[in-house]
């Protein structure tokens, strides 16, 4: 089974509608990101957390919240979608320390139409 | 804003040849890192060079870095088709989280 799940794989919604995105991991890791990617570009930050208590914002954090269920869980809302949020979005985790290698799920395929 | 920049945006060669992509970034770092995107899929950690490190090795890869030039390298030795991918460098500044670059996309022909 994979370390890092994402659900759901693809989701088409229309503007306006609230959306949430679910990331579990079986690694046991503390910290828990959350990015998008644009076609062309790398990927951007929207949130990340350090534990269950820590959130924080990213570079692009506008139109997103998150919240933090537990060790395992990461959740990315859009509370009111739009056509610009349709990207993949991507959960990732990480280990002992800021700064290390991160594992990625597979991925969030969104369109907003 | 990103900070790292790959070189070149997109780049093409035959199985077996060495494939070679860049990346500059802007201020001073902790560490590099170079990830690899099969089509749609998730990044995959390849390698981690610290700033302290000139050159490094996993298998067919080979990381340089020069921080008086801010820039990095990755090779790929004897190419295969299942090399075929976007790879991109992160970088990482202080206590600041991952930043990555836009990516090189590699593909090898067989």
């Amino acid at each position: 089974d994979a370390d890092v799940t994402q659900t759901p794989r693809n989701r088409i919604t229309k503007t306006g509608k609230r959306i949430m995105l679910e990331c579990s991991q079986t690694k046991g890791h503390d910290r828990m990101y959350w990015y998008r990617q644009d076609p062309g570009l790398g990927l951007r930050l929207i949130y990340y957390s350090f534990d269950v208590k820590d959130i924080n914002k990213g570079e692009i954090s506008d139109g997103y919240s998150v919240s933090r269920q537990a060790q395992a869980k990461f959740s990315l809302s859009l509370e009111s979608a739009i056509p610009n949020q349709t990207a993949l979005y991507f959960c990732a985790t990480e280990g002992w320390s800021t700064g290390t290698e991160q594992f990625f799920g597979p991925g969030t395929r969104l369109t907003v139409l | 804003s990103q900070q790292g920049e790959e070189d070149p945006q997109a780049l093409s060669i035959q199985e077996g040849e060495n494939a070679t992509m860049n990346c500059s970034y802007k201020t001073s770092i902790n560490n590099l890192q170079w990830y690899r995107q099969n089509s749609g899929r998730g990044l995959v950690h390849l390698i981690l060079i610290r700033s302290n490190e000139r050159e490094k090795h996993s298998g067919r890869l080979r990381v340089t870095l020069d921080t008086s030039k801010k820039s990095s390298s990755l090779l790929i030795t004897a190419s295969r088709a299942a090399d075929t991918a976007s790879y991109f460098c992160a970088t990482v500044s202080g206590y600041s989280t991952l930043t990555f670059g836009k990516g090189t996309m590699l593909l090898v022909s067989p």
